[in-house]
């Protein structure tokens, strides 16, 4: 079976400053990774995807890099802001599953 | 475009009872995913249905059983309910299962 783990709990950043939250995932034959964001009282809202065929993806002050060599994943948030604040998980599929495993979240705490 | 729909927000229910919850996808994904987070061990996958089959299953006891009916919508209910039950209860949608699945808002579930 697949489990992912997390390297941090919490983070706290200053604001402006970058953010990078990092993930390992067990399971070589792991083929998709996704971010997620939840806020308190809200349901998981996706972040960002890769697939396990690239190293790299970038979106709107987000990047993903995924370092299949270590089973690494990390979620880099620029400039990062107050509305960052949340609890980041990072989730994984094999290929042909219907499931995602879910790492345990790191609490994002951005300082004014 | 709406999103996933989850009701009730909330319930609470005594120990011995049973819950019925409700998950209306986005429209045009046939695949409805279920999930259970609490404090302790986080995200979980129940199961998950594509054209009204379930594809993928958890490892939940029996108690927790889903449909999928031909609109994509789904339900999940929990009988015989147990103190251990209460827990945030997430429904995912998205097009064809595992990937680039959307969160509901989740159902909060308390059971005394």
């Amino acid at each position: 079976g697949e489990s992912v783990g997390l390297h941090l709990p919490t983070l706290s950043v200053q604001e402006g400053d970058n953010s990078i939250i990092n993930c390992a995932y067990s399971n070589s034959a792991s083929d998709y990774f996704i971010w997620y964001k939840q806020e308190s009282g809200k349901g998981p809202q996706f972040i960002i995807d890769i697939r396990s065929n690239m190293d790299k993806r970038q979106g709107q002050r987000v990047t993903v890099l995924l370092n299949k060599t270590v089973k690494h994943l990390s979620l880099q948030i620029a400039a990062t802001q107050p509305g960052d604040s949340a609890v980041y998980f990072c989730a994984v599929s094999g290929a042909g599953s219907y499931q995602l495993t879910f790492g345990k979240g790191t609490k994002l705490s951005v300082i004014p | 475009k709406a999103g996933v729909t989850q009701t009730p927000r909330y319930l609470i229910k005594t120990r011995g009872q049973q819950v019925t919850l409700s998950c209306s996808p986005i429209s045009g994904h046939r695949s409805v995913s279920w999930y259970q987070q609490t404090p302790g061990q986080g995200l979980q996958f129940l199961f998950e249905y594509f054209s009204e089959t379930q594809r993928n299953k958890g490892n939940f006891p029996g108690r927790f059983s889903g449909r999928q009916f031909s609109n994509s919508r789904s339900e999940m209910n929990v009988s015989t309910l147990e103190l251990g039950d209460s827990a945030l209860y997430l429904c995912a949608s998205s097009r064809a299962g595992g990937t680039e699945a959307f969160f509901g808002q989740g159902t909060r579930l308390t059971v005394v």
